[in-house]
């Protein structure tokens, strides 16, 4: 199975930073690498597919980069509804899910 | 509105059996995969299975293999999770999910919970 590491596996920020996380495959994934937020008590929402490609919807202050095995989520000025749990997940082979990052207001 | 609900969760002891469903609308079922993933609590998530449109390619992840079956009914818009051998670890959220391009799980279920314990 591919193992997928994300850091930091929790964050704390002030309104208006800029939020990066990151997730790093233990094989190369090329671009096959998705980015979801959870919400407490909700279920997972898709913000970010194949690396870089933001799903309908979703606010332009999320992006995504990256290729191969190393790959970065952006938030570039973060809003108070944005605290949230998220993940990233590789689907080169069978998915799998990287451990997650809490993000908190500071 | 494109709607995924799961139903089938519960209270299970340890070695009994458990059958999930999903049932979908708003969109043509049959043009999608579909998934389940779960999510112990407190924990993260995990992909358990996922079926290809027409059913043709299955995987399983390496925890449930052997023990869970993943079917659907294209005629029926449904997905099914068929456990057995259910174990502790087995407790969990189970949400059924779309997948777009196979495996970008674009559509989540509220999910419906399994708890094994004797």
């Amino acid at each position: 199975d591919i193992q997928m590491t994300q850091s930091p596996s929790s964050l704390s920020a002030s309104v208006g930073d800029r939020v990066i996380i990151t997730c790093q495959a233990s094989e190369d994934i090329s671009n096959y690498l998705n980015w979801y937020q959870q919400k407490p008590g909700k279920a997972p929402r898709l913000l970010i597919y194949e690396a870089s490609n933001l799903d309908t919807g979703v606010p332009s202050r999320f992006s995504g980069s990256g290729s191969g095995t190393d790959f970065t989520f952006t938030i570039t000025s973060l809003q108070p509804e944005d605290i949230a749990t998220y993940y990233c997940q590789q689907y080169e082979n069978l998915p799998t899910f990287g451990q997650g990052t809490r993000l908190e207001i500071k | 509105e494109v709607q995924l609900v799961e139903s089938g969760g519960g209270l299970v002891q340890p070695g009994r059996s458990l059958r999930l469903s999903c049932a979908a609308s708003g969109f043509t079922f049959d043009d999608y995969a579909m998934d389940w993933v779960r999510q112990a609590p407190g924990k993260g998530l995990e992909w358990v299975s996922g079926i290809s449109w027409n059913s043709g390619r299955i995987g399983y992840g390496d925890s449930v293999k052997g023990r869970f079956t993943i079917s659907r009914d294209n005629a029926k818009n449904s997905l099914y999770l068929q456990m057995n051998s259910l174990r502790v670890e087995d407790t969990a959220l189970y949400y059924c999910v779309r997948g777009r391009y196979d495996d970008v799980f674009d559509i989540w279920g509220q999910g419906t919970m399994v708890t094994v314990s004797s």
